[in-house]
């Protein structure tokens, strides 16, 4: 089974604080995505990575960082934390098909961010 | 501008009954749909997906119907039990090149099965 794995199900953190949400998959997946989900906003996504040290901005990078220095280990980085960014955050990885088509997402159990 | 519509925030049926999710795309460059499941506090788990080039798929008691002149698709859970009571979001990939694809999700429906 694939195992995506977000270091915290639960964080509090204070206002301006730098927060780094960690995730790692393994199942060798070329792509991984960090998203945020809030009601009636659905799924947004924050950014995505193709490959080791690749990335491109989602729909709301504003605010947030990522790295990916390993095939298997996306992290997400708020730089200072705002309150606006309290949210559920969703790690997820695929792979491509060898015909190039895009494969189902992977979800971790998510993170649960409060900022205060 | 929504890309990928779903146009019922919630549903309420019947256990026994089926359950029909639909989800309205704007994008016919769009070549391959996804349907998940979402319980609270959980990540969405991947249920079921349809290539552009199918009419419909079958998985057990899920069946995803596309109809592409209507850029329309939906889901079918059928018999709906209580434990099908989650939010379902309707996924779509565009088709472009490299290996950089990435979804576009709807805003997902409720669907609440009553015992």
């Amino acid at each position: 089974d694939v195992k995506v794995t977000q270091s915290s199900r639960y964080l509090v953190k204070r206002t301006g604080e730098k927060v780094f949400l960690e995730c790692v998959q393994d199942m060798d997946h070329e792509n991984m995505f960090w998203y945020r989900q809030d009601p009636g906003l659905g799924l947004r996504l924050i950014y995505f990575s193709y490959d080791v040290k690749m990335k491109e901005k989602g729909d709301i990078p504003e605010g947030y960082s990522v790295s990916r220095e390993k095939k298997e280990r996306f992290s997400l980085i708020l730089e200072s934390a705002s309150t606006n960014q309290t949210s559920m955050y969703l790690c997820a990885s695929s792979f491509i098909s060898g015909t190039g088509s895009v494969t189902e997402a992977f979800f971790g159990q998510g993170t649960r961010l409060t900022v205060v | 501008d929504q890309q990928v519509k779903q146009n019922s925030p919630s549903l309420s049926v019947q256990e026994g009954r089926i359950s029909i999710l639909n989800c309205d795309y704007t994008n016919s460059m769009f070549d391959y749909f996804l349907w998940y499941k979402k319980y609270p506090a959980e990540g969405p788990t991947f249920l079921i997906s349809i290539s552009s080039i199918k009419d419909k798929n079958e998985d057990g008691r899920f069946t995803v119907f596309l109809n592409k002149s209507a850029k329309h698709l939906s889901l079918h859970i059928v018999p709906s039990q209580p434990g099908d009571s989650a939010v379902y979001f309707c996924a779509a990939s565009p088709r472009v090149a490299g290996n950089n694809r990435k979804l576009i999700w709807g805003l997902g429906t409720s669907l609440a099965v009553n015992p």
